[in-house]
């Protein structure tokens, strides 16, 4: 079982509505990550957190917003989306050092209509 | 920015043959990870190997830093191993590799 655990494991939105995606993990990591993951290809880096503040935003547009509430949360909030933002969403966290290993969660499968 | 390439792109393998997946990377690391993501889309962590070589079961990763490539080793491979692999290596973020899909047969 994976200890990054994302909320909700599926999702179908329409391009009008809002949604949030969840990640919460309890290892005691400071470094939380977005990754966005399209079929057949590998995952992509949106954001990154480090110690509760955004310390990287891939050039990511604005209708994704990410939030960190505290150090064991990450959200994503989604509004306005694209058919073509249909992907695998991964959460990861890490102990916040540099070169420290990543741990993900199991994803949330997003289908925008 | 740094890239990292993976190869073969596609591999086949009977059920107890053994295989060697490559990752090739332009540019000095951290750290290097070797996942395997299965058909569900889960990443499972196999190694975390900036240098030298580790074990587990049936699997085993060797890293040449200094060469920047590293392998990883699947022996008498199982259907359960059948998925993608990606390696990815960190700088100031993880960047992961093209990866290799395997599937294992009966």
């Amino acid at each position: 079982d994976t200890e990054v655990t994302q909320t909700p494991k599926h999702l179908v939105m329409g391009m009008t509505n809002k949604k949030s995606l969840k990640c919460e993990q309890h290892m005691g990591h400071r470094a939380m990550y977005w990754y966005k993951q399209k079929a057949k290809k590998p995952p992509e880096l949106m954001f990154v957190y480090s110690y509760e503040k955004l310390s990287i935003n891939e050039s990511v547009p604005s209708r994704f917003s990410p939030e960190c509430p505290n150090s064991s949360l990450l959200n994503l909030h989604l509004h306005a989306l694209q058919p073509e933002d249909s992907a695998l969403y991964l959460c990861a966290s890490s102990p916040g050092t540099p070169g420290a290993p990543l741990h993900f969660g199991n994803g949330t499968r997003l289908t925008v209509t | 920015g740094i890239q990292v390439e993976q190869s073969p792109p596609d591999l086949i393998l009977q059920e107890g043959a053994n295989s060697t997946l490559r990752c090739n990377f332009s540019d000095s690391v951290n750290n290097l990870q070797w996942f395997h993501q299965n058909p569900w889309g889960q990443l499972i962590n196999l190694f975390y190997i900036p240098s030298g070589t580790k074990q587990n079961g049936r699997l085993s990763a060797t890293t040449v830093a200094t060469e920047r490539y590293s392998l990883l080793y699947i022996s008498s491979s199982q259907t359960t191993d059948s998925g993608v692999y990606f390696c990815a290596v960190s700088t100031d973020k993880l960047i992961f590799g093209t990866g290799t899909r395997l599937q294992v047969f009966p």
